[in-house]
């Protein structure tokens, strides 16, 4: 069974740009959720789709967003890129529901200069 | 509010010493709690869950975790390290509105393994 796959593993962008980022869950997994890693901030919720809508959503400025597809693989967007974006983004897919094991993708590299 | 402290940043453990990284929770709701590690540059690997069956969870490589109600805490242990436990390990517990995926996670205890 193929595990959670988030593309590109790692990206440079310059201020002012706009990114997105790819996740493709495990096959099943209807619920996605996005987190950035920082030293300084740690891990944190960005936002959860399932089934195509939000369930749920961190407090992140306008600029992130995300969506997902009817096939559950999820995008996340980060517009007007700033240097504080620079973060491990990663993705987790599990079954549904609170409890569910989440499992996590390797992480998308992001670097804004 | 859901919330998770992780007590210590850093610990330091001999090779065949006991590992010992504190959790302690904050939840309005009964709580799902998870363990999770990171090697760098990787993704989270879950190594255990506690979901209200058994309050002693046991994971893998080793690790087991003490889900104790009254100290709302939910300590990581693991009897003899070995080296190649070195690597950030995450607590985090489920939100608490609806049926959410989303985790709230401890600032990380990174675990170094002295030979």
């Amino acid at each position: 069974k193929a595990g959670v796959t988030q593309t590109p593993r790692y990206l440079i962008k310059t201020r002012g740009q706009q990114v997105t980022l790819s996740c493709s869950p495990i096959s099943g997994h209807r619920s996605v959720s996005w987190y950035q890693q920082t030293p300084g901030q740690g891990l944190q919720f960005l936002f959860e789709y399932f089934s195509e809508t939000q369930r749920n959503k961190g407090n992140f400025p306008g600029r992130f967003s995300g969506r997902q597809f009817s096939n559950s693989r999820s995008e996340m967007n980060v517009s007007t890129l700033e240097l504080g974006d620079s973060a491990l983004y990663l993705c987790a897919s599990s079954l549904a529901g609170r409890g569910s094991e989440a499992f996590f993708g390797q992480g998308t590299r992001l670097t804004v200069v | 509010a859901q919330s998770v402290t992780q007590l210590g940043s850093h610990v330091s453990v001999s090779e065949g010493a006991l590992v010992l990284l504190r959790c302690n929770y904050s939840s309005s709701v009964p709580p799902y709690l998870f363990w999770y590690v990171q090697y760098p540059n990787q993704g989270l690997q879950l190594l255990l869950k506690y979901t209200s069956a058994a309050t002693l969870v046991k994971g893998i490589n080793g690790f087991e975790a003490e889900f104790k109600k009254s100290e709302t805490s939910f300590h990581l242990t693991k009897p003899s390290a070995h080296m190649s436990d070195a690597a950030e390990y995450f607590c985090a517990v489920s939100g608490a509105s609806g049926n959410t995926g989303k985790l709230i996670f401890g600032q990380g205890t990174t675990l170094q393994v002295k030979p």
